[in-house]
């Protein structure tokens, strides 16, 4: 299976602030990379495909890049409504394969 | 609009099954797949497996084999998971969520949840 490696685990960032979170597959996943936010009780929310495409809806002060195996996803202009956790997910090969998740504080 | 609309809450004994449904709308679920999840309240997200509703093939992750069943019902456009020998390990949230269709092709990514179903495993 591809191991998705995210970091941080956590960080605490202030409203209006830029924060970036990263991935890094074990193998070459050819920016087959997804993000999802996840708000506590609720499902995940789908925001990035394709390694930078922004999926409907989704404000675009949410980007993804991408370095190599190296994925990042970028969030501008922190709101209040960005505290979350924040998963990335492969979907390059099967089993899908997501990363640890990262919990994103607004102080 | 899309909407998979899970079941309840369950609580079960170890050794038992449990049976959870994901009734569906607002899209063709006949030529539609279904994935479904396991989340450890804290932890990470894992992809079970994921079924074909217009045949009913399934795809399984190695490590669930033997621990989850999927199944179809077209007519109620439902899918549906069986977990069985469950322990407490198995205590978790477990979403369904379909897998993206841009009408041409399939795509491993997930814009559909359904919201969830708790499941507790206890004696």
């Amino acid at each position: 299976d591809i191991q998705m490696t995210q970091s941080p685990a956590s960080l605490s960032a202030s409203l209006g602030e830029t924060v970036t979170i990263e991935c890094l597959a074990s193998e070459d996943i050819y920016s087959n990379l997804a993000w999802y936010q996840q708000k506590p009780g609720k499902s995940p929310q789908l925001l990035i495909y394709d390694a930078s495409s922004l999926q409907d809806g989704v404000p675009s002060r949410f980007s993804g890049s991408e370095s190599g195996t190296q994925y990042s996803l970028e969030i501008n202009s922190l709101q209040s409504e960005d505290a979350a956790t924040y998963f990335c997910q492969q979907h390059h090969d099967y089993p899908p394969t997501f990363g640890a998740g990262t919990k994103l504080e607004l102080k | 609009q899309v909407k998979l609309q899970q079941s309840g809450a369950e609580l079960v004994k170890p050794g038992a099954s449990v049976k959870l449904s994901c009734k569906t709308s607002g899209y063709t679920f006949s030529t539609s797949y279904m994935s479904w999840f396991k989340q450890i309240p804290g932890q990470s997200i894992e992809w079970i497996g994921m079924i074909y509703a217009g045949d009913g093939g399934t795809g399984y992750n190695q490590k669930f084999k033997g621990k989850a069943t999927l199944t179809v019902d077209t007519s109620s456009s439902t899918a549906y998971m069986d977990l069985s020998s469950l322990t407490t390990e198995d205590s978790a949230v477990y979403f369904c969520a379909r897998r993206d269709y841009d009408g041409t092709y399939y795509w491993d990514w997930f814009a559909y949840w359904g919201q969830g179903t708790l499941v507790t495993v206890s004696s």
